[in-house]
């Protein structure tokens, strides 16, 4: 079956350092993974997506994450944190009519 | 354009009572899904649909029914509320790419839900 894991529940990353979220699937066929991250109280906002091609994605707010199938994995990068990334992140996989097999979530705290 | 659209924010009910959660969208699209998320397990798939009329299981769909009666709205309702339901419970919708696409989904604010 498939499946996802972000082997982090919580991550404290200092203001302006970098940050490495990891995600590892299962998936038998070419996996459509994505990135979604969620602020307190408010719905999921898509991150970014790789379907395919460059193995390197890019995102939004400065996002990125790099596809490796020997690895299984797609993690999610950003080479300086901000405050305002304090949030929770989600990996997903995609399946059949777009249904999403999602991780547990990873909470990013930022501190000062 | 309002996007994805939750009715209502907030519920307390009694176990069991009833209850429907309504999810409108205004961008055309064919499919759409309701999740429920829990702390530390994530979002799990309830229902979905892949058109007006249709709809089909997810992972968790024990004590839910839904309806899609029209193209733009998608029901969750709960006839014998448990405690066990409390969550927030998030709707989401994707345009139609065929049995075999990948489309991203575009989510709405969540309705969070605590049963007595």
């Amino acid at each position: 079956a498939q499946s996802v894991t972000q082997p982090d529940i919580h991550i404290t990353v200092s203001e302006g350092a970098s940050l490495e979220l990891r995600c590892n699937y299962s998936y038998g066929a070419t996996p459509y993974l994505f990135w979604y991250v969620q602020s307190p109280g408010q719905g999921l906002q898509l991150l970014l997506k790789y379907f395919s091609g460059d193995t390197l994605v890019q995102g939004i707010k400065g996002f990125e994450a790099e596809f490796k199938r020997s690895q299984s994995s797609f993690n999610l990068r950003k080479p300086s944190v901000h405050w305002s990334d304090a949030a929770e992140y989600f990996c997903a996989v995609a399946r059949r009519y777009s249904t999403l097999t999602f991780g547990k979530g990873t909470m990013l705290l930022v501190s000062p | 354009n309002a996007g994805v659209t939750q009715t209502p924010k907030f519920r307390v009910l009694k176990t069991g009572q009833s209850m429907t959660l309504l999810c409108a969208q205004d961008m055309n699209h064919e499919y759409m899904y309701w999740y429920r998320q829990d702390p530390g397990m994530g979002l799990r798939l309830i229902h979905y649909s892949v058109g007006e009329g249709t709809t089909a299981k997810g992972e968790v769909p024990d004590g839910y029914n839904v309806s899609r009666l029209k193209k733009q709205n998608f029901l969750l309702g709960l006839e014998s509320a448990a405690p066990s339901q409390t969550s927030v419970y998030f709707c989401a919708s994707t345009e139609w790419g065929g049995k075999s696409s990948y489309n991203e989904q575009f989510f709405g604010p969540g309705t969070r839900l605590t049963v007595l």
